[in-house]
């Protein structure tokens, strides 16, 4: 069965910094493109990052680069969100989510989703 | 970039009633788009890709049509288990976007 766990979110100050991290199971991790996906609370839908099978290719939505970096370890079936000076309008559930495949950017599956709340 | 529009926003409708969630872009995505359902607290599901290619497992009443510029989505026959915020989402090109989603509530 896949599985994504989403981890590390939580309260964060302005300019402050988190990691998030997403656990892969029951699926080969290292074929899959990999993806981050936000959502603001009562909000909808923000692609923030996807990464390819390496890790070698990355893209990101405009207002996070530079902030953000995705990464993944595949030895550990792990994705990352190194978020930096985070902003007030970061402030989000964050899901991993899983790329149909590697010619379309679209979701199969998702992670829980961790909330990023970035307050004073 | 883009831009992914829902209409209407939110939308009112019974048990049984058949009902159409419009999705409007930008400039032309071919038939890169893509529907989603999600319920409060939960992730969103993939219904619908390739602009009418029904995901496995999905039911039948759920169909999507267009391509270039305008999309839909339709429900057949509404059943409980549809009442759920639908979002369309474009994989055209970078950056991808979703529409600002539409609510199905009951009437």
């Amino acid at each position: 069965e896949v599985q994504l766990v989403d981890s590390g979110g939580g309260l964060v100050q302005p300019g402050g910094s988190l990691r998030l991290s997403c656990a892969a199971s029951g699926f080969s991790f290292s074929s899959y493109w990999m993806s981050w996906v936000r959502q603001a609370p009562g909000k909808g839908l923000e692609w923030v990052a996807n990464v390819n099978q390496d890790g070698s290719a990355k893209l990101y939505v405009e207002s996070v680069k530079g902030r953000f970096t995705i990464s993944r370890d595949n030895a550990k079936n792990s994705l990352f969100l190194q978020m930096n000076s985070l902003r007030a309008e970061d402030a989000a559930v964050y899901y991993c989510a899983r790329l149909l495949d590697s010619s379309s950017s679209i979701y199969d599956y998702w992670g829980q989703g961790t909330l990023v709340t970035v307050s004073t | 970039d883009i831009q992914m529009t829902q209409f209407p926003s939110t939308l009112s409708a019974s048990v049984g009633d058949r009902v159409t969630i419009t999705c409007r872009a930008s400039q032309s995505i071919s038939d890169w788009l893509a529907w989603y359902q999600q319920k409060p607290g939960k992730v969103p599901k993939l219904l619908i890709k390739r602009a009418s290619s029904l995901e496995s497992g999905i039911p039948s009443r759920f169909s999507g049509s267009g391509s270039g510029t305008e999309f839909t989505l339709t429900i057949s026959s509404l059943q409980p288990d549809d009442f759920a915020t639908y979002y369309c989402q474009h994989y055209n090109s970078y950056p991808i976007t979703f529409g600002q989603g539409t609510r199905l509530e009951i009437k």
